[in-house]
């Protein structure tokens, strides 16, 4: 079954950076996501498509501070010189033959 | 610039009826494929319903068991969710999601502002 698990929750303090993780099932290791952000009372914004080999491709205006990479089942999206502005749900997307599959979202909190 | 805008949400009773649209712009609607992804309360997003750029073949997630329909006017660029039998537990913002590249199916890039649909007695 395709699952993809991410913490509840992560923080990090204003201009540091701090590294999401989304992992996949198993046996679905090679699988490419998606990385959304969800700001506070706004719809989703998407940020990004990552491979399994870590290349990606981010959405219009989004900032170089927002990158991503993989290792194994992992998929990591890393956030750099943190802004109050990214405080928000970030939530990881795939999808298999006939469904589409989300993670249960890590809440971001800036310090 | 893409837009996806929403309406069609409200208050409903439990098992009644409800009909969302998304009205897109800025893109060639008809080659892409479509989504439709919902949010409860305090939740997280959940995927509802998927149909291809020439509405031929379409899926849902297996929990809304044969109540949604989804469908679109490639003429009108409109992508449409009917809802029946609907639960309270259904009670959840309704996003209109695009796939991220012309004929294909996988990630969103593409997100409306979501409508808000209510079902309480």
């Amino acid at each position: 079954q395709l699952v993809l698990t991410q913490s509840p929750s992560a923080s990090a303090s204003l201009g540091a950076s701090v590294k999401l993780t989304c992992t996949l099932s198993s046996g679905h290791s090679s699988y490419a996501i998606a990385w959304h952000q969800q700001q506070p009372e706004k719809g989703p914004r998407y940020l990004m498509k990552l491979n399994s080999d870590g290349s990606h491709s981010k959405g219009d205006g989004i900032p170089d501070r927002f990158s991503g990479s993989s290792s194994g089942a992992e998929r990591y999206l890393t956030i750099s010189s943190l802004q109050s502005e990214d405080e928000a749900d970030y939530y990881c997307q795939t999808w298999g033959t006939v469904n589409w599959v989300f993670g249960g979202g890590t809440k971001l909190t800036v310090l | 610039e893409v837009q996806l805008v929403e309406s069609g949400g409200g208050l409903v009773q439990p098992g009644g009826s409800l009909r969302l649209s998304c009205a897109a712009s800025g893109f060639t609607f008809s080659n892409y494929e479509m989504n439709w992804v919902r949010q409860a309360p305090g939740k997280g997003l959940e995927w509802v319903s998927y149909i291809s750029s020439s509405g031929s073949t379409i899926y849902y997630a297996d929990s809304l068991k044969g109540r949604f329909t989804i469908s679109r006017d490639n003429a009108k660029n409109s992508l449409y969710l009917q809802m029946n039998s609907l639960r309270a537990e259904d009670t959840a913002v309704y996003y209109c999601a695009r796939d991220g590249a012309p004929y294909s199916s996988g990630w969103f890039d593409s997100w409306g502002q979501g409508t808000l649909v209510t079902v309480s007695s």
